[in-house]
């Protein structure tokens, strides 16, 4: 059972804005930096935004926040390649590095 | 460029052992902390172990503990799993991950391509 937890699916078209959501708790989100993971194709995961960072290589497209035990993750002008399954990750007080749920990104 | 590359995975029964390595190139293997996350098909990814850079310090998640064993020999910028008391519900694929630094707080910043351990009679 995961301990964040992200919205099963969001799609858009290409250009749109779209924003994934990570839910968790004092013990995590609340407490430690967020990281985002995309992952295409069943193929390894790729880091997308560490912290407050956005990783060398990646899109200024992608940029996140955090709000509380809440964290975000938006796609600002979607592209076909950013299709695709998204990880929320972030250390956990009790359980280590926890994962989120994931969600199905789909660029209609 | 960071590469972090594993091996040592394949098929084993229940109740068998396995031992998986992976090899870092690219930056200074002895300055990072250190992780194991694996995936199961059709999951997400679950974090399994992680080593402070001298191996003082290592952590577990609750399911493997007492099975599973991380290590490292930084002279050889090698991380190791040592994976015993296999179980159906380990077979996954398994990432070696660099954690980086960010604002403080430990993240996974590279991955590796993943190695399938399959634990099947």
């Amino acid at each position: 059972q995961s301990a964040l937890t992200q919205e099963a699916s969001v799609s858009g078209t290409v250009g749109q804005k779209v924003t994934l959501s990570c839910t968790g708790n004092s013990n995590n989100i609340g407490r430690y930096a967020v990281g985002w993971y995309q992952q295409i194709s069943h193929g390894a995961p790729k880091t997308v935004m560490f912290g407050n960072s956005l990783p060398s290589g990646i899109p200024d497209r992608f940029s996140g926040s955090k709000s509380g035990t809440t964290a975000s993750l938006t796609i600002s002008g979607l592209q076909p390649e950013d299709e695709g399954d998204y990880y929320c990750s972030a250390w956990d007080y009790s359980l280590g590095y926890v994962f989120g749920t994931g969600t199905k990104v789909t660029v209609l | 460029e960071v590469q972090l590359v594993e091996s040592g995975g394949g098929l084993v029964q229940p109740g068998g052992s396995l031992r998986l390595s992976c090899a870092a190139s690219g930056f200074t293997f002895s300055r990072y902390w250190m992780s194991w996350v694996r995936q199961a098909p059709g999951q997400g990814p679950e974090w399994v172990a992680n080593i402070k850079q001298d191996g003082s310090e290592k952590y577990y998640v609750d399911s493997v503990k007492g099975r599973f064993t991380i290590s490292r020999d930084n002279a050889k910028n090698s991380l190791y799993l040592q994976m015993n008391s296999l179980r159906a519900e380990d077979t996954a694929v398994y990432y070696c991950a660099r954690d980086g630094e960010t604002s403080g707080w430990l993240l996974p910043d590279y991955w590796g391509q993943g190695i399938l351990v399959t634990v099947s009679s």
